[in-house]
């Protein structure tokens, strides 16, 4: 049981290039969520869906896009990469809103 | 708007030594849910625990237990006997059941890193 599965875990981007980060779970969770972890910040929430075809934004949204077409599949898109956005990227699923979430093994990005 | 404050930055300790970390936190909310988050240094979040608000009663889990008080706001995290293991970043996180249908608000705190010298 694979869990949740982010990719990559480490990426290098230049200012104003957009990427891709994936994230795919396999335990039939309704909720998916991206965060970003900074240091002194905690894990700050920057999307979410509770489901397939709905999403929501976080705390953090600016400079990111979701969609969720399938149950498995949350993918986060950057637009046009800043230095503001190095940071740590974890994915993560629960079943619902008030079950224990679990996360990727994280996304290490650096936008130079 | 929900809040979860962790106080202590970080905290060293000597091995065996018993330590406590904090976590207080703000919700409008009557049902919520607390959980505790162990991050430790090759980064991945392991889960610990979870308390629902209607549940105010100690939790134990080896060297591991949790004080849960309304009262106060606090779901306070105590590691008996520490280990060097324990170093961690531990979080504290809060979700409210009640932020709406189709809503979700997964709250972090800062973190509290916990580094036990041998």
């Amino acid at each position: 049981n694979a869990g949740v599965t982010q990719t990559p875990k480490f990426q290098v981007l230049k200012t104003g290039q957009s990427m891709t980060l994936q994230c795919a779970q396999d335990m039939n969770h309704e909720y998916m969520s991206w965060y970003r972890q900074d240091p002194g910040m905690g894990l700050r929430l920057i999307h979410y869906s509770v489901g397939a075809g709905i999403t929501d934004q976080g705390e953090v949204p600016n400079g990111y896009n979701v969609s969720r077409s399938t149950t498995e599949d949350f993918p986060l898109r950057l637009l046009s990469a800043a230095p503001s956005q190095t940071s740590v990227y974890f994915c993560a699923s629960s079943r619902d809103s008030y079950t224990e979430a679990f996360f990727g093994q994280g996304t290490r990005l650096t936008v130079v | 708007a929900q809040k979860v404050t962790q106080a202590q930055t970080e905290i060293s300790v000597v091995e065996k030594e018993d330590v406590t970390l904090d976590c207080v936190y703000e919700t409008r909310d009557t049902t919520y849910y607390l959980f505790w988050y162990k991050q430790p240094p090759s980064g991945e979040l392991v889960f610990l625990i979870r308390r629902n608000s209607f549940d105010e009663q100690n939790e134990i889990s080896g060297r591991y237990s949790w004080n849960f008080q309304k009262s106060t706001s606090s779901f306070n995290f105590t590691i008996t006997a520490s280990q060097v293991v324990d170093s961690a970043v531990y979080f504290c996180a809060l979700s409210e059941a009640d932020s709406g249908a189709g809503s979700y608000q997964l709250t972090f705190g800062k973190g509290t890193k916990l580094s036990v010298i041998p």
